[in-house]
């Protein structure tokens, strides 16, 4: 069974802080692939990144930088210099190889709030 | 860009009612996606559908609901007799299908109030 564990609920910064948002991930697929979705206030789902289990470089665009280990199962995302724009709900999704191999498996979502 | 787009956007019915909800995946796409999401909780998958039969669903998905694809671009799930739990947003997804773990782009959301 797949699972994805994201464990800050909310996270408040202020405006230019950097902020992290971890999510932690569960499969026994040996090929898989991480995604993020910002989830704005207006509802709609936003893709952000995917990311190959074989290929663990971090990517950086623009503010936004993911760091995904394998060691430690985890697929963090990173805002540099936050702004009240990034105010969003932040999910991390997987998906695997396997049976159940189209779906996305979501965790729970991280509520990330940029004060002015 | 192409977008999924989805009707109606908020939908209320009342409960033991059938309802229609409607999306419109990117046209070149191939595998189609409901998933849902009650208020406040995270996304849950319901089922996909890839050469004109549901390839997954979850346990989420019973009897109640089915998908249909009627037409070469619509994608449609029904839910036949709504209950109160049913309230939730519906999320259409699409994706290429031509590579595993393809990006999925998400409708804008169908909000259904069941009361």
């Amino acid at each position: 069974a797949q699972k994805v564990t994201q464990a800050q609920t909310e996270i408040s910064v202020v405006e230019k802080e950097d902020v992290t948002l971890d999510c932690v991930y569960e499969t026994r697929d040996t090929t898989y692939y991480l995604f993020w979705y910002k989830q704005p206030p207006s509802g709609e789902l936003v893709f952000l990144i995917r990311r190959n289990s074989f290929d663990e470089q971090n990517e950086i665009s623009g503010r936004y930088s993911w760091n995904f280990q394998k060691s430690t199962i985890s697929f963090n995302f990173t805002i540099t210099a936050s702004q009240v724009v990034d105010s969003a709900v932040y999910f991390c999704a997987l998906s695997g190889s396997g049976a159940g191999s189209y779906q996305l498996t979501f965790g729970k979502g991280t509520k990330l709030s940029v004060i002015p | 860009e192409p977008e999924v787009t989805q009707t109606p956007s908020h939908q209320v019915t009342q409960m033991g009612q059938e309802v229609i909800l409607r999306c419109v995946p990117i046209s070149n796409h191939l595998y189609f996606y409901w998933y849902r999401q009650i208020l406040g909780q995270k996304v849950e998958f319901l089922v996909s559908f890839y050469n004109n039969e549901i390839s997954e669903k979850s346990e989420i998905f019973d009897d109640q609901f089915s998908v249909e694809r009627p037409d070469g671009s619509n994608f449609t799930l029904k839910i036949r007799s709504t209950k109160l739990e049913d309230s939730a947003m519906y999320f259409c997804a699409s994706s290429e299908g031509t590579t595993l773990g393809g990006e999925q782009y998400f409708g804008p959301g169908t909000r259904l109030t069941v009361t």
